[in-house]
């Protein structure tokens, strides 16, 4: 079955301060990974995705990381702003597949 | 450029009256299309997909319904609304044979009382 698994549930860090978010999954065959911000009560938005043979992207503040050999992927916010507080949702889709699958998400909350 | 539409935004509704929200997209041809749910604190859940006009794929046994009468407009029903039905929807596109990024829409809040 396919899963995606990720963690920390939630996590509150100061402002200015680094975080990172993890992502494992057991999706097979692997097409591609995504990470997705979603602000509350608002759709998610694509932040960053990765095929197999890319290990590393970014997007502004945003680097996401991807382990294909370990099923892990990391995304690492730099110098973390109010306004990245929101929820951080991973997804892997399978090759071949309509239906992606997603991760429950890990709600970030940087305080001042 | 793209866009997706989903309303009303916000909706509350009794047990056992009818719904029907709507997605439309604008800038794309033959999409794909997803309806999504999201109770609070949860993941998000696919209800339904769509390759096509007319073509709709159910993922999990509910009393929800999808329909899909235009290119570009995917439509979710209820005959009549469950408490549990309660939650976030939202909708999403996909370009056939890409890498499948989804962009979703702004959501529609649904509550059943």
């Amino acid at each position: 079955k396919n899963q995606v698994e990720q963690s920390p549930q939630s996590l509150i860090i100061l402002e200015g301060k680094n975080c990172t978010l993890q992502c494992n999954y057991t999706v097979s065959p692997f097409s591609n990974l995504r990470w997705y911000k979603q602000d509350t009560g608002r759709g998610p938005v694509s932040l960053t995705i990765m095929t197999f043979s890319e290990n590393t992207k970014s997007n502004g503040r945003y680097t996401a990381t991807l382990d294909a050999d370990t099923k892990q992927s990391s995304l690492h916010i730099t110098a973390s702003q109010l306004s990245d507080s929101a929820s951080y949702i991973c997804v892997v889709s399978s090759g071949g597949s309509y239906i992606p699958t997603f991760g429950r998400g890990t709600s970030l909350i940087v305080h001042p | 450029s793209q866009t997706i539409h989903q309303w009303p935004a916000t909706l509350v509704q009794p047990v056992g009256s009818p719904l029907s929200l709507e997605c439309t997209v604008e800038g794309t041809s033959n999409p794909n299309l997803y309806w999504y749910r999201q109770a609070a604190g949860r993941g998000l859940q696919l209800l339904f997909y769509s390759v096509g006009i007319g073509q709709i794929s159910s993922e999990v046994p509910q009393n929800l319904s999808a329909s899909r009468p235009q290119d570009r407009q995917f439509i979710l029903s209820s005959k009549k609304l469950l408490l549990s039905d309660s939650g976030f929807y939202l909708c999403a596109w996909s370009v056939p044979g890409g890498l499948d990024t989804q962009y979703f829409g702004p959501g529609t809040r649904l509550t059943v009382l």
